[in-house]
Order: structure tokens, then sequence, then C-alpha cells
């Protein structure tokens, strides 16, 4: 099993959807969470990181379950320019400063 | 202008040969490391360093190799010994107080042919 799962896409939805990403982890004593976005043929850039109670960063909404050991990513009001795969990390605290990608989301959205 | 500059942004090697990739920061960030990125799977890292002179393996350390002689930079060697040295390469920074959120170069894409 992977140590980060993420359903690869991809996710075609038309300008102004609502969309939903999960992922989920398999290391129970996973303590940070974020979401990286990354462009085709470039670095990926930090997203938002995730809390236990939920934050929200304009159209952007993301979600922990510990328990279920899911995170999860909306977007509402889709944009062209969030054509992108988005990436869901994970650290364990003590591991060395290491985090575990997933290998990503690709949204497509569509006029 | 600040930030992580990584060059070349293409490098083709033959089979065999040691290239080196450049990795510099000019932001003053205490840790500095670097992953791989292949086709299908998710970023894996190769070494990482938190201060100058110390570095430590990551989960696929071998055939490569590192040094960190200057805060500034941390120039990762792809040996002739890394078995499937063709992939997107990752630099990244991060702060001390901060580790896990971390800030990316623009990535060397390694081919050897």
């Amino acid at each position: 099993r992977k140590e980060v799962e993420q359903d690869p896409g991809p996710f075609n939805v038309p300008e102004g959807a609502t969309v939903a990403f999960n992922c989920t982890y398999s290391n129970s004593a996973s303590q940070s969470f974020f979401w990286y976005r990354q462009d085709c043929r470039k670095e990926p850039k930090l997203l938002m990181s995730v809390y236990s109670s939920g934050n929200e960063d304009g159209r952007f909404t993301a979600q922990l379950n510990r328990a279920s050991q899911y995170i999860s990513l909306l977007i509402r009001d889709s944009k062209l320019s969030d054509s992108a795969t988005y990436l869901c990390v994970v650290s364990v605290m003590g591991g060395g400063n290491k985090l575990t990608f997933g290998t990503g989301t690709q949204l497509k959205v569509e006029l | 202008d600040g930030g992580i500059t990584q060059s070349p942004k293409y490098l083709f090697r033959k089979e065999g040969q040691n290239v080196t990739l450049s990795c510099e920061q000019n932001l003053n960030h205490d840790a500095m490391y670097w992953y791989r990125q292949d086709p299908g799977q998710g970023l894996r890292l190769i070494y990482y360093s938190q201060i100058v002179n110390d570095f430590q393996k990551g989960d696929i350390a071998e055939g490569y190799s590192v040094s960190r002689e200057k805060k500034e930079s941390f120039p990762l060697t792809v040996t002739s010994a890394q078995k499937n040295p063709t992939a997107f390469y990752l630099c990244a920074i991060s702060l001390r107080d901060r580790p896990y959120e971390q800030y990316f170069g623009p990535g060397t894409r390694l081919t050897v042919t």
C-alpha cells in the first residue's frame, strides 16, 4: 500500500464548477499535511497547509480527518488557471524533515 | 532577484559519466533538499542538509552524492552507479523552524542515454 494515495484523474470540469479531491495516508503518526500545486513540467508550489480544524484560502478549502486518515481539497468556482496537478503531502514528526508526496491528481478546467 | 536557482534546466549525458546539478539559494534558509520525480511516482527524497557541512541520506541516496560547504549551495552529483538517472531533479529549501513547508527550485531535467 502506498503511503499517500490519490486518484490520478484527470478530473475534467467546466469553468465555474466545484471540484473536490481526496487523499488517504497510511501512517497514523503523520503530523503535518499540505496541498501542493504543480503545473506541467514545473516545480511544485505550496498551495496550503491543512489544519485539524479545516482551513480556507479564498476559493480553496482543505479538510483533515485524522480518524479516517484522509485529507480533502475543495475548489469552488473553478478557473481555467486552476488546471494543474494537485499533490497531497504528509510528514511524520521526527522523520528527519521528510515529506511524503502523493502522485497527484490532475485537474483540467474547460470552457 | 531572490530565490532558488537550479542549473541547467536541461542536461544530457552519456551513460557512465558523473554529472553535478547545481542548487543555489539566497534566502538564507538553513535546510536544503534534493528530490527526484519520475512519471507516475511521487517525489522521492535523495538527500537533505539542515546545516552547513552536514547532510543525511533520504530514501533513495544510492548512486548520488552531495556536499554542503556553503549555506547557499547544495550541489548533487549523479554518479555512474545510479542505475536509472533519467529524471526531473528538484531542489527545495525550508526554514529550520518550519521544516515541512518546503519551497522548490525550477528543477533540472536530466536525460542519460
